[in-house]
């Protein structure tokens, strides 16, 4: 099942510039997390943001939540070359004695020097 | 610092094989997860466990099988593998007895082709 969908699926940037990322969901949410992938690597856990939350900050970072639009924003601010990477939301979905989480196909975003 | 270790980086084995990926977590979690990664598709959930001896079916679990003897090993296991199931294989783990709401940690996966 396809949970989080990112757009754009690629976006290219300059050094300096913002990065604005968009995740749209399906179905009721407890929280959605954000990873980044670097080329060849396995993912990394960037922020969490619970659905009673609508913005949470981390650095460069800020992510917003719409509950009412089933949709979330990851914005990179100031973004630098070793921002490269594939991003990805992930929502949680609720199975019979536990949880997963679903992940969309990604946003590919390249920061030129 | 979590770690996840996956036993090899790129693995190549031959069609009808039967092939086992490990991976090992250092922090103690209680949930373990296998995901495979293919162009396109994002990532898919084979199977994951939230406690030793335990599994769960994930999302594509056909042709694979896990086994989970101690808390810190999870290994998938191709039973015949086949040209179909060359992929990038991830493993990744997390706190907690049910997961939620937990961030995950991922190894840097296997790279596999099955010729």
């Amino acid at each position: 099942s396809q949970q989080g969908e990112e757009d754009p699926q690629a976006l290219s940037i300059q050094e300096g510039e913002n990065a604005t990322m968009n995740c749209s969901y399906k179905t009721s949410i407890n929280n959605l997390q954000w990873y980044r992938q670097n080329s060849g690597r396995g993912l990394v856990h960037l922020i969490l943001i619970r659905s009673n939350e609508r913005e949470k900050h981390s650095g460069r970072l800020r992510v917003t939540l719409d509950t009412s639009k089933k949709s979330s924003s990851l914005l990179i601010t100031a973004s630098r070359a070793a921002d490269t990477a594939s991003y990805f939301c992930a929502t949680d979905e609720r199975m019979d004695s536990s949880y997963k989480l679903i992940f969309g196909s990604g946003t590919r975003l390249l920061v030129r020097p | 610092d979590v770690k996840v270790t996956q036993s090899s980086r790129y693995l190549v084995k031959r069609t009808g094989e039967k092939v086992f990926l490990e991976c090992v977590q250092d922090m103690d979690h209680e949930n373990m997860f296998w995901y495979r990664q293919d162009p396109g598709l994002g990532l898919r959930l084979i199977y994951f466990s939230y406690d030793v001896k335990m599994k769960e079916k994930g999302d594509i679990p056909e042709g694979y099988s896990v086994s989970r003897e101690k808390k810190e090993r999870f290994s998938l296991i191709l039973e015949s593998a086949s040209t179909n199931q060359t992929s990038m294989y991830l493993c990744a783990s997390s706190l907690s007895g049910r997961g939620d709401n937990q961030p995950q940690h991922f190894g840097d996966g296997t790279r596999l082709s099955i010729l």
